[in-house]
């Protein structure tokens, strides 16, 4: 079945340092998107990301899809405090309106 | 954007028993799905709750274990039945936007079986 796996499992970071999780699809994507989930909340879309080789940003956030698209990456230039949570992307296959989460990279950054 | 009202928040149930949870949705969604998080997990989808025919399950879900209900394009209802232990998770619907942009998620049901 369907396979997205996400690295690393688990971040430390101190305020101010670089963070990136990278997710992996064992088959082409339609698009890919991202999630945060803060403690003992659901996930929250971030963005989604469609045509491959694409890059967006929002704000400190970078978000690249692969030239094959079974691949994307997400960075966080000078972390916050406030970026503490859980990073998930999520694959949806070709003519699937489904997504299939990614195991998740939990962020912790100490101030 | 959609706002999904899922109950119970949370729940504790003895172990053999059944548990149903709900999800309700502002607008009218095609699409409803069913995802399971154990806790520091990531989610597993358990099925697509289809309006008008049988929901459809991933592999290792299987209906016997969680009925689904879709009964119009704003409800569905998620039982997860003769409960054990292992059941013991949270439980989140979810919808997808008209274009499928992005899911958007309940509260969750953090479901304990003792």
């Amino acid at each position: 079945g369907q396979q997205v796996m996400q690295i690393p499992q688990y971040q430390h970071v101190q305020e101010g340092e670089d963070f990136t999780t990278y997710c992996n699809s064992s088959t082409t994507l339609s698009n890919i998107q991202w999630y945060k989930q803060r403690p003992g909340g659901h996930p929250v879309f971030l963005i989604q990301l469609v045509k491959s080789g694409e890059v967006k940003k929002q704000k400190r956030l970078t978000f690249q899809f692969g030239e094959a698209k079974k691949n994307s990456s997400l960075h966080i230039t000078a972390t916050q405090t406030t970026d503490v949570g859980t990073y998930f992307c999520a694959g949806n296959l070709y003519n699937f309106n489904k997504f299939y989460f990614g195991s998740g990279t939990k962020l912790n950054v100490k101030p | 954007s959609a706002v999904i009202s899922q109950k119970p928040s949370r729940d504790i149930c003895q172990r053999g028993t059944s548990l149903t949870i709900q999800c309700q949705v502002d607008s009218q969604v095609t699409m409803m799905f069913w995802y399971r998080q154990q806790p520091g997990q990531s989610l597993t989808l358990i099925a697509t709750a289809n309006q008008g025919s049988e929901a459809t399950y991933e592999s290792g879900f299987v209906i016997d274990k969680f009925p689904i209900s879709r009964p119009n394009l704003t409800f569905s209802t998620l039982t997860v039945s003769n409960m054990s232990p292992e059941d013991s998770s949270i439980y989140l619907c979810s919808v997808v936007s008209q274009w499928g942009t992005e899911a958007f998620f309940g509260q969750g049901t953090r479901l304990t079986v003792v």
